[in-house]
């Protein structure tokens, strides 16, 4: 069985700031491992993933997210946020199965 | 840009009521996937399908049931709407080779009463 965790339910940083999203995972295999945001009243929207290779990996808006095999951790980073970057952020894993389970989100909130 | 459309986008029904709520994804794609958002909970997986006549069963399927009748068409099926399926429902699709990137619809707000 695969789980995620989040363990911020809320973050809140000013504009500016930089940020970092936890998300930390099990999984006994081949894991994919990816972000996604929601804005308030959409769907979600892909921001990156990881298979394999570079553990750093980029994404848009300036977003990127590092692998740990041995923290069993995926964590999303931004070096300086802006305001439009408020939203729910989902960390997700998958395997071979094509089935992905998502983590209950983090909130952000960006303050001016 | 995949295109994955939910209809209705909201829909209010009472106890027992039967209810359907559909998905239509017009890239192609393999994979249809049905989550339910809840407060607390996140996304959960209800259903989902590799293809048209296929159904694997998610990590919360009770109380649902789910067809594939075409590539493009995922329907997701309440036959007796309880109140604990008050829900946001999402749909979802990826392709066969980037199955980890879900192109998701708007949402269905059901409100079971």
């Amino acid at each position: 069985t695969q789980t995620v965790s989040q363990s911020d339910a809320h973050v809140t940083v000013f504009e500016g700031d930089s940020v970092e999203l936890r998300c930390n995972y099990s999984y006994g295999g081949s894991i994919y491992l990816s972000w996604y945001i929601q804005h308030h009243g959409h769907g979600l929207q892909f921001l990156l993933k990881y298979y394999s290779g570079n553990p750093v990996v980029q994404g848009v808006n300036g977003f990127e997210a590092e692998f740990s095999k041995s923290d069993s951790s995926f964590h999303l980073r931004k070096a300086s946020v802006h305001w439009s970057d408020s939203a729910v952020y989902f960390c997700a894993a998958g395997g071979s199965n094509a089935k992905l389970t998502f983590g209950k989100g983090t909130k952000l909130s960006v303050k001016s | 840009e995949a295109a994955v459309t939910q209809s209705p986008r909201n829909k209010v029904t009472v106890t027992g009521g039967n209810v359907t709520l559909s998905c239509r994804q017009t890239n192609s794609h393999n994979y249809m996937y049905w989550y339910r958002q809840d407060t607390g909970h996140g996304l959960r997986l209800i259903h989902y399908s590799y293809g048209a006549g296929n159904l694997q069963i998610g990590d919360v399927p009770d109380g649902y049931k789910a067809t594939r009748t075409t590539q493009e068409d995922f329907f997701l099926l309440l036959e007796l709407a309880s109140p604990s399926q008050t829900s946001l429902y999402f749909c979802a699709s990826s392709d066969l080779g980037s199955q980890n990137t879900l192109y998701f619809g708007a949402g269905t707000r059901l409100s079971v009463l």
